[in-house]
């Protein structure tokens, strides 16, 4: 089957602490994207990966954000040090080419809650 | 910077009725734009994605518009039902065609 899938679909965490987030991406997508949603907002894009390299992190919001896809499928979002405006719920998409025709296929999500 | 409006921002209707979703985007240099159905707690279904070649694209019940020169795009919802019922994002490229803004959604209710 294959959607995206993202693990874990909830995390519950205090503040200071470092969490990791998981995206399997769609098999044979080549480009593979992070987002942030918080309530009642769109999306924000956060880092966009084509094959194993970040192309565009320019949405991580500081260094306490770092993303990886070390093999150029799944991908693994960090957050260290977390505070309570992390809270939201991260999004993962991919897509099949790196070219115009982007659709991009979103898996459920990760709720992430910084106590 | 590209900056994506949608209106309205909720918006409630009986079944049987057709309606329209707006979407306006301050940069038309785009090469595509794509409109997605979010439901509760999950994630986003794309349900169209327009070229910016193209004016409009179908899928069943669904028809969206696209006029760059403008800055807008509309999404047709024929005969509503209330499976309907939802939020409703668009989403344009910004500054290359991968990094993609999105706008706050219309949250759509169908009223049996």
């Amino acid at each position: 089957g294959a959607g995206v899938s993202q693990t874990p679909s909830n995390k519950v965490t205090e503040k200071g602490k470092y969490v990791e987030l998981r995206c399997d991406p769609i098999s044979g997508h080549t480009a593979l994207y992070w987002y942030r949603q918080s309530l009642g907002q769109g999306p924000e894009f956060l880092i966009y990966f084509q094959g194993t390299g970040a192309a565009d992190d320019s949405g991580l919001p500081n260094d306490r954000f770092f993303a990886v896809r070390p093999e150029g499928s799944v991908s693994t979002l960090k957050i260290q040090r977390t505070e309570r405006g992390d809270s939201a719920v991260y999004l993962c998409a991919s897509s099949p080419l790196a070219g115009i025709n982007n659709e991009q296929f979103f898996g459920p999500g990760t709720r992430l809650t910084v106590l | 910077k590209q900056e994506v409006t949608q209106i309205p921002a909720a918006l409630s209707v009986p079944e049987g009725e057709n309606l329209v979703l707006n979407c306006s985007f301050t940069d038309s240099a785009i090469y595509n734009l794509q409109w997605f159905r979010q439901d509760p707690g999950k994630g986003l279904t794309s349900l169209l994605l327009i070229q910016s070649s193209q004016r409009e694209q179908t899928s069943g019940r669904l028809n969206a518009s696209l006029d760059k020169s403008s800055g807008r795009s509309t999404l047709y919802i024929a005969a509503s039902q209330p499976g309907d019922s939802a939020t409703y994002l668009c989403a344009v490229p910004s500054g290359g065609y991968q990094k993609v803004t999105f706008g706050t959604g219309t949250k759509l209710q169908v009223i049996p």
